[in-house]
Protein backbone atom coordinates (compact mmCIF):
# COMPACT_ATOMS: atom_id res chain seq x y z
CA UNK A 1 0.00 0.00 0.00
CA UNK A 2 1.36 3.78 -0.67
CA UNK A 3 1.45 6.20 1.88
CA UNK A 4 2.43 9.54 2.05
CA UNK A 5 4.57 11.14 4.95
CA UNK A 6 5.06 14.59 5.58
CA UNK A 7 7.02 15.23 8.77
CA UNK A 8 6.49 19.07 9.80
CA UNK A 9 3.49 19.65 11.33
CA UNK A 10 3.76 23.30 11.41
CA UNK A 11 6.59 26.06 9.56
CA UNK A 12 6.24 29.60 9.50
CA UNK A 13 8.29 31.97 7.09
CA UNK A 14 8.70 35.81 6.65
CA UNK A 15 6.98 37.62 4.12
CA UNK A 16 9.17 37.46 0.96
CA UNK A 17 11.17 35.07 1.85
CA UNK A 18 11.50 31.14 0.80
CA UNK A 19 10.24 28.00 2.20
CA UNK A 20 10.51 24.42 1.78
CA UNK A 21 7.79 22.21 2.50
CA UNK A 22 8.90 18.71 3.02
CA UNK A 23 7.24 15.11 1.74
CA UNK A 24 7.62 11.62 1.15
CA UNK A 25 5.84 8.72 0.03
CA UNK A 26 6.29 5.23 -0.25
CA UNK A 27 5.15 3.11 -3.51
CA UNK A 28 6.07 -0.40 -5.30
CA UNK A 29 4.94 1.15 -8.57
CA UNK A 30 6.65 2.47 -11.11
CA UNK A 31 4.68 5.51 -12.61
CA UNK A 32 2.27 7.61 -10.15
CA UNK A 33 1.88 10.97 -9.65
CA UNK A 34 2.09 13.56 -7.04
CA UNK A 35 0.38 16.93 -6.26
CA UNK A 36 0.74 19.44 -3.56
CA UNK A 37 -2.80 20.59 -2.43
CA UNK A 38 -3.05 24.01 -0.99
CA UNK A 39 -6.25 24.39 2.04
CA UNK A 40 -6.55 28.04 3.15
CA UNK A 41 -8.41 28.82 5.97
CA UNK A 42 -11.37 28.81 3.38
CA UNK A 43 -11.25 25.40 3.56
CA UNK A 44 -11.75 25.29 -0.13
CA UNK A 45 -8.78 22.18 -1.67
CA UNK A 46 -6.45 24.15 -4.29
CA UNK A 47 -4.36 22.07 -6.41
CA UNK A 48 -0.79 24.33 -6.56
CA UNK A 49 1.27 21.73 -8.89
CA UNK A 50 1.36 18.23 -10.31
CA UNK A 51 4.40 16.05 -11.34
CA UNK A 52 4.63 12.90 -12.88
CA UNK A 53 7.14 10.61 -11.98
CA UNK A 54 8.02 9.28 -15.42
CA UNK A 55 9.27 12.93 -15.90
CA UNK A 56 12.74 13.81 -14.36
CA UNK A 57 12.33 17.93 -15.08
CA UNK A 58 10.75 19.45 -11.52
CA UNK A 59 7.37 21.01 -12.35
CA UNK A 60 7.04 24.28 -11.40
CA UNK A 61 3.68 26.83 -11.24
CA UNK A 62 5.10 30.39 -10.91
CA UNK A 63 6.66 30.86 -7.45
CA UNK A 64 5.92 26.94 -6.60
CA UNK A 65 8.56 24.62 -7.78
CA UNK A 66 9.00 21.07 -6.44
CA UNK A 67 11.98 18.74 -6.61
CA UNK A 68 11.45 15.53 -7.45
CA UNK A 69 13.83 12.65 -6.56
CA UNK A 70 12.26 9.43 -7.55
CA UNK A 71 14.96 7.53 -6.14
CA UNK A 72 14.91 8.74 -2.98
CA UNK A 73 11.27 8.90 -2.92
CA UNK A 74 10.64 12.57 -2.27
CA UNK A 75 8.93 15.39 -3.39
CA UNK A 76 9.74 18.55 -1.75
CA UNK A 77 7.51 21.74 -2.33
CA UNK A 78 9.77 25.26 -2.25
CA UNK A 79 7.62 28.36 -2.10
CA UNK A 80 9.35 31.89 -3.47
CA UNK A 81 8.99 35.40 -2.59
CA UNK A 82 5.95 34.44 -0.24
CA UNK A 83 3.01 36.00 -0.01
CA UNK A 84 0.72 36.53 3.61
CA UNK A 85 -1.95 34.69 1.04
CA UNK A 86 0.23 31.44 1.05
CA UNK A 87 -0.83 31.12 4.27
CA UNK A 88 -2.83 27.88 4.30
CA UNK A 89 -2.43 23.51 5.25
CA UNK A 90 -0.35 22.23 2.20
CA UNK A 91 -0.90 18.36 1.35
CA UNK A 92 1.48 16.30 -0.44
CA UNK A 93 -0.82 13.63 -2.69
CA UNK A 94 -0.10 10.40 -4.54
CA UNK A 95 -1.90 8.96 -7.43
CA UNK A 96 -1.04 5.34 -8.91
CA UNK A 97 -1.00 6.05 -12.94
CA UNK A 98 -2.22 2.74 -13.78
CA UNK A 99 -5.51 0.78 -12.73
CA UNK A 100 -9.48 1.58 -13.20
CA UNK A 101 -9.04 3.39 -9.70
CA UNK A 102 -7.84 6.95 -9.53
CA UNK A 103 -7.61 7.26 -5.48
CA UNK A 104 -5.51 10.28 -4.03
CA UNK A 105 -3.70 9.64 -1.14
CA UNK A 106 -2.96 12.42 1.39
CA UNK A 107 -0.15 12.92 3.72
CA UNK A 108 -1.08 14.41 6.71
CA UNK A 109 -0.40 18.21 5.50
CA UNK A 110 1.54 20.67 7.00
CA UNK A 111 0.29 24.25 8.27
CA UNK A 112 2.35 26.96 6.96
CA UNK A 113 2.10 30.99 8.28
CA UNK A 114 3.73 33.32 6.85
CA UNK A 115 4.68 36.17 8.71
CA UNK A 116 4.31 40.15 7.77
CA UNK B 1 -19.80 28.85 -12.74
CA UNK B 2 -18.97 26.81 -10.17
CA UNK B 3 -17.11 23.32 -11.25
CA UNK B 4 -18.04 21.22 -7.85
CA UNK B 5 -20.75 22.47 -5.84
CA UNK B 6 -21.77 20.81 -2.80
CA UNK B 7 -24.79 21.81 -0.68
CA UNK B 8 -25.11 22.40 2.17
CA UNK B 9 -22.18 23.90 3.42
CA UNK B 10 -23.34 23.67 7.02
CA UNK B 11 -25.05 20.84 8.60
CA UNK B 12 -25.45 20.31 12.20
CA UNK B 13 -28.19 17.49 13.11
CA UNK B 14 -29.23 15.71 16.13
CA UNK B 15 -27.38 12.20 16.51
CA UNK B 16 -29.60 9.47 15.34
CA UNK B 17 -31.03 11.86 12.26
CA UNK B 18 -31.23 11.00 8.09
CA UNK B 19 -29.18 13.59 6.54
CA UNK B 20 -27.39 14.25 2.72
CA UNK B 21 -24.95 15.84 1.13
CA UNK B 22 -25.76 16.52 -2.62
CA UNK B 23 -22.86 17.13 -4.98
CA UNK B 24 -22.49 18.04 -8.57
CA UNK B 25 -19.49 18.97 -11.46
CA UNK B 26 -20.31 20.89 -14.69
CA UNK B 27 -16.83 19.61 -15.58
CA UNK B 28 -17.61 16.68 -17.82
CA UNK B 29 -15.49 14.93 -15.83
CA UNK B 30 -16.40 10.89 -15.69
CA UNK B 31 -15.52 9.96 -11.77
CA UNK B 32 -16.32 11.58 -8.81
CA UNK B 33 -15.34 10.60 -5.27
CA UNK B 34 -16.02 11.21 -1.49
CA UNK B 35 -13.76 12.18 0.82
CA UNK B 36 -14.08 12.90 4.53
CA UNK B 37 -11.71 14.94 6.64
CA UNK B 38 -11.28 14.32 10.38
CA UNK B 39 -10.50 16.99 13.21
CA UNK B 40 -6.86 16.66 13.06
CA UNK B 41 -7.22 17.87 8.85
CA UNK B 42 -6.72 14.30 7.98
CA UNK B 43 -8.24 13.64 4.11
CA UNK B 44 -9.48 9.73 3.82
CA UNK B 45 -11.58 8.52 0.59
CA UNK B 46 -14.45 6.87 1.37
CA UNK B 47 -15.92 5.88 -2.18
CA UNK B 48 -15.60 6.99 -5.96
CA UNK B 49 -17.98 6.68 -8.84
CA UNK B 50 -16.64 6.22 -12.34
CA UNK B 51 -20.21 7.05 -14.92
CA UNK B 52 -22.31 5.88 -12.30
CA UNK B 53 -20.41 2.64 -11.37
CA UNK B 54 -19.24 2.59 -7.51
CA UNK B 55 -15.82 1.68 -8.02
CA UNK B 56 -13.81 2.33 -4.49
CA UNK B 57 -15.50 1.50 -1.51
CA UNK B 58 -13.35 2.27 1.48
CA UNK B 59 -13.91 0.40 4.71
CA UNK B 60 -17.07 2.84 5.80
CA UNK B 61 -20.22 1.84 7.95
CA UNK B 62 -23.32 1.10 6.17
CA UNK B 63 -24.80 3.76 6.88
CA UNK B 64 -23.11 6.01 4.17
CA UNK B 65 -24.78 5.20 1.20
CA UNK B 66 -23.43 7.18 -1.91
CA UNK B 67 -25.75 7.19 -5.13
CA UNK B 68 -25.07 8.75 -8.55
CA UNK B 69 -28.30 9.22 -10.85
CA UNK B 70 -26.13 10.50 -13.77
CA UNK B 71 -21.77 11.01 -13.97
CA UNK B 72 -22.54 15.25 -12.80
CA UNK B 73 -24.06 14.15 -9.42
CA UNK B 74 -22.96 12.03 -6.17
CA UNK B 75 -24.78 12.12 -3.42
CA UNK B 76 -23.95 11.25 -0.20
CA UNK B 77 -26.31 10.13 2.43
CA UNK B 78 -25.83 9.12 5.98
CA UNK B 79 -28.03 7.02 8.46
CA UNK B 80 -28.30 7.05 11.97
CA UNK B 81 -26.31 9.96 12.36
CA UNK B 82 -23.01 9.60 15.52
CA UNK B 83 -20.96 12.11 16.95
CA UNK B 84 -18.18 10.46 15.64
CA UNK B 85 -19.77 11.18 11.82
CA UNK B 86 -18.62 15.21 12.98
CA UNK B 87 -16.34 16.04 9.96
CA UNK B 88 -15.85 18.01 6.64
CA UNK B 89 -16.87 16.17 3.76
CA UNK B 90 -15.22 17.38 0.55
CA UNK B 91 -16.87 16.24 -2.98
CA UNK B 92 -14.50 15.95 -5.79
CA UNK B 93 -14.29 15.19 -9.74
CA UNK B 94 -11.35 14.31 -12.46
CA UNK B 95 -11.18 12.92 -15.41
CA UNK B 96 -9.67 8.93 -15.65
CA UNK B 97 -10.16 8.17 -19.13
CA UNK B 98 -7.18 8.46 -21.74
CA UNK B 99 -5.06 6.67 -19.14
CA UNK B 100 -4.37 10.77 -18.24
CA UNK B 101 -4.33 11.23 -14.67
CA UNK B 102 -5.26 14.98 -13.89
CA UNK B 103 -5.71 16.15 -9.83
CA UNK B 104 -8.99 16.50 -8.22
CA UNK B 105 -11.52 19.18 -8.75
CA UNK B 106 -12.91 19.96 -5.33
CA UNK B 107 -15.87 21.46 -3.83
CA UNK B 108 -15.88 23.57 -1.24
CA UNK B 109 -16.82 20.65 1.40
CA UNK B 110 -19.39 20.60 3.95
CA UNK B 111 -18.87 20.83 7.65
CA UNK B 112 -21.01 18.48 9.40
CA UNK B 113 -21.19 19.00 13.36
CA UNK B 114 -23.30 15.92 15.18
CA UNK B 115 -24.82 17.08 18.51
Amino acid sequence: AQTVTQSQPEMSVQEAETVTLSCTYDTSENNYYLFWYKQPPSRQMILVIRQEAYKQQNATENRFSVNFQKAAKSFSLKISDSQLGDTAMYFCAFMKRSGATNKLIFGTGTLLAVQP
Amino acid sequence: DTAVSQTPKYLVTQMGNDKSIKCEQNLGHDTMYWYKQDSKKFLKIMFSYNNKELIINETVPNRFSPKSPDKAHLNLHINSLELGDSAVYFCASSQVSYGTRSGYTFGSGTRLTVV
